[in-house]
């Protein structure tokens, strides 16, 4: 089982503010995925990124693939309420992906 | 609309009981999977299937089992529900190859009293 971490675990911020999270791994990746998971639904694929150092956006949201594979983040410019739900970076290893543990953001009106 | 449908979105079992999850999706997609969801835990692999008739334990198997009879349609079976095993099921499916994401269905959540 690969491990992937996330941070913060708990986000609570209000609208219209900038805010990062990561997802950390010692393992090396092929490629890369980010989920939004809203209350009472399933997990919603936004991204996929593949290259070390690849930078793919999304409106107000920036995914970043880091150089060595290991590691992505994720930036949200002007937050707003919508935004609110779970997000689940899972990397690729072999034919499967591998869930982290997830960040609860939820942005304040 | 492609999806992922998870026959029941709330089911309420008693101990001892042997409980069926049943998942269906339309995508034609090679492989199905099967997590719980758990907070502080992540998602966690229960079971995945590449085709069908064939199956893989993933990291909890445990008081699971499974059935892909046909490639449209995975269940989850648990032999003899357990209050530990009350938790969020989730179903995915995906394309064999490549970097496509899982579709989810929008879960079950299982109480075992």
């Amino acid at each position: 089982t690969q491990l992937l971490e996330q941070s913060p675990q708990f986000l609570s911020i209000q609208e219209g503010e900038n805010l990062t999270v990561y997802c950390n791994s010692s393992s090396v990746f092929s490629s890369l995925q980010w989920y939004r998971q809203e209350p009472g639904e399933g997990p919603v694929l936004l991204v996929t990124v593949v290259t070390g150092g690849e930078v793919k956006k999304l409106k107000r949201l920036t995914f970043q693939f880091g150089d060595a594979r290991k590691d992505s983040s994720l930036h949200i410019t002007a937050a707003q309420p919508g935004d609110t739900g779970l997000y689940l970076c899972a990397g690729r290893e072999g034919n499967q992906f591998y869930f982290g543990t997830g960040t609860s953001l939820t942005v304040i009106p | 609309d492609v999806k992922v449908t998870q026959s029941s979105r709330y089911l309420v079992k008693r101990t001892g009981e042997k409980v069926f999850l049943e998942c269906v999706q339309d995508m034609d997609h090679e492989n199905m999977f099967w997590y719980r969801q758990d907070p502080g835990l992540g998602l966690r692999l229960i079971y995945f299937s590449y085709d069908v008739k064939m199956k893989e334990k993933g990291d909890i198997p445990e008081g699971y089992s499974v059935s892909r009879e046909k490639k449209e349609r995975f269940s989850l079976i648990l032999e003899s529900a357990s209050t530990n095993q009350t938790s969020m099921y989730l179903c995915a499916s995906s394309l064999w190859s490549g970097n496509y994401g899982y579709t989810f269905g929008s879960g079950t959540r299982l109480t075992v009293v």
